[in-house]
C-alpha cells in the first residue's frame, strides 16, 4: 500500500457519459498529479494542484477537469467521454510542488468507455 | 528544460543475465534523477533516487544506477535478473522546482 489511494478501481461507462476519479494522497502531501496512461500514448501527465491551487497542466483535454479540495483530495472529472479516453489513470501525490523527493503513485483507476 | 530518453523500448534477458536499462538526461542545473518500476495493472513504484549525495545509487529488489554527469546518463542495472523482474520502468529528471519529467518507458522481458 502506497499510502495514495484511488477510487474507483474499475469503471465502465458508455460513450458520452461523465465519470469522476478520487485521489487521496499520502498523509502529509500538498501535492497532487493525474496522468493518463494508454498502449499507444504512454504516460501523459493531466495536472497538478498544490495545497488547494492548479500549479501546472499538461496535455488535459477541455472535456477534462480537477479540483483539490481543502481536506487535500482531488477528484479528476471526465465528461463527454469518447472511445479514446479509455485508459489507466493515476494519481500520484509528493510533500512540496516541486520534483525533488519524486512522487508516490496510487494504484489506478481503469476507465472502459464502450 | 528537463527531459529524460530511454533507449530501448523492449529489452529482453536471461533470467541470471546481466539486466541494463539506458537512461540519459538534459537538464540545465544538477538534476534529482529516478527510476520507477511498474508491474501489471499496478502503479509506478519508486525504485531508487539520485539527489546528489552519492553517484552509485542503491534501490530496492538489488537495482543500482550511476550518476555519470560527463554522459548526462544514469542507467539502471542488476546483476542477475529474476523472473519477477519483469516490468516496466520508468527513468524521470526533475530540476527540483518543476515537476518530475518521466521517459517513456522500458518494457524488460526475462527468458527463462
Amino acid at each position: 500500500d502506497s499510502g495514495v489511494t484511488q477510487t474507483p478501481k474499475h469503471l465502465i461507462t458508455a460513450t458520452g457519459q461523465r465519470v469522476t476519479l478520487r485521489c487521496s494522497p499520502r498523509s502529509g502531501d500538498l501535492s497532487v498529479y493525474w496522468y493518463q496512461q494508454s498502449l499507444d500514448q504512454g504516460l501523459q501527465f493531466l495536472i497538478q494542484y498544490y495545497n488547494g491551487e492548479e500549479r501546472a497542466k499538461g496535455n488535459i483535454l477541455e472535456r477534462f477537469s480537477a479540483q483539490q479540495f481543502p481536506d487535500l483530495h482531488s477528484e479528476l472529472n471526465l465528461s463527454s467521454l469518447e472511445l479514446g479516453d479509455s485508459a489507466l489513470y493515476f494519481c500520484a501525490s509528493s510533500p512540496s510542488g516541486q520534483g525533488d523527493n519524486g512522487y508516490t503513485f496510487g494504484s489506478g483507476t481503469r476507465l472502459t468507455v464502450v | 528544460a528537463q527531459s529524460v530518453t530511454q533507449l530501448g523500448s523492449h529489452v529482453s534477458v536471461s533470467e541470471g543475465a546481466l539486466v541494463l536499462l539506458r537512461c540519459n538526461y538534459s537538464s540545465s542545473v544538477p538534476p534529482y534523477l529516478f527510476w520507477y518500476v511498474q508491474y501489471p495493472n499496478q502503479g509506478l513504484q519508486l525504485l531508487l533516487k539520485y539527489t546528489s549525495a552519492a553517484t552509485l545509487v542503491k534501490g530496492i529488489n538489488g537495482f543500482e544506477a550511476e550518476f555519470k554527469k560527463s554522459e548526462t546518463s544514469f542507467h539502471l542495472t542488476k546483476p542477475s535478473a529474476h523472473m519477477s523482474d519483469a516490468a516496466e520502468y520508468f527513468c524521470a529528471v526533475s530540476d527540483g522546482y518543476q515537476k518530475v519529467t518521466f521517459g517513456t518507458g522500458t518494457k524488460l522481458q526475462v527468458i527463462p
